[in-house]
């Protein structure tokens, strides 16, 4: 099993949907978890951090659930220029090393 | 916010060659740099880390003789693959870390083509 799995998709939703992916850990030691963006041929750039009580960020929601050992991430009113790869990112307990996803692909269209 | 600039941004080369990719922090100082690989529609893979002054941390099934990680300043880490061949054409990403801020800031990637 992979230490981080996600739905590669794509998922393609109209623009303004509400849309929401996850991604399972199997590791219990791990410790910090983000939400990254990749864009085709770009470097990943951090979304953002998940907290164990729930965050958010504008149209962003992103869930933690420990017991389930997986991560949200919540899209609202979704736009054309939300099209992108997310990636899971997860560090375990102390260490130095992240893990990622292999990435959802998301194409929001009109 | 930190930059970390990637050069080149591409390269196509002729197999047997070697390939050096340079990754600079502009504005900090990057105790650690981690360089990645990421083939198509695949997840970004360590291959390794790198803390200034002291040989790189390969994780298993890199060839630290092939892929050579320097990072002689706390600015700046280079990876060259050496001899290269059309199986190591891939998206390569360096990114760096300032002391232990969990933050890592990417460089733009460098995509290799060998031929």
């Amino acid at each position: 099993r992979k230490e981080v799995e996600q739905d590669p998709g794509p998922f393609n939703v109209p623009e303004g949907a509400t849309v929401a992916f996850n991604c399972t850990y199997s590791n219990s030691a791990s410790q910090s978890f983000f939400w990254y963006r990749q864009d085709c041929r770009k470097e990943p750039k951090l979304l953002m951090s998940v907290y164990s009580s729930g965050n958010e960020d504008g149209r962003f929601t992103a869930q933690l659930n420990r017991a389930s050992q997986y991560i949200s991430l919540l899209i609202r009113d979704s736009k054309l220029s939300d099209s992108a790869t997310y990636l899971c990112v997860v560090i375990r307990g102390g260490g130095n090393k992240l893990t990622f996803g292999t990435g959802t692909q998301l194409k929001v269209e009109l | 916010g930190a930059v970390v600039s990637q050069h080149p941004s591409w390269v196509i080369c002729k197999s047997g060659t070697s390939v050096k990719i340079e990754c600079r922090s502009l504005d900090f100082q990057a105790t650690t740099m981690f360089w990645y690989r990421q083939f198509p529609k695949q997840s970004l893979m360590l291959m390794a880390t790198s803390n200034e002054g002291s040989k790189a941390t390969y994780e298993q099934g890199v060839e630290k003789d092939k892929f050579l990680i320097n990072h002689a300043s706390l600015t700046l880490s280079t990876l060259t693959v050496t001899s290269a061949h059309p199986e190591d054409s891939s998206f390569y990403i360096c990114s760096a870390r300032q002391g232990s801020n969990e933050k890592l800031f990417f460089g733009s990637g460098t995509q290799l083509s060998v031929l």
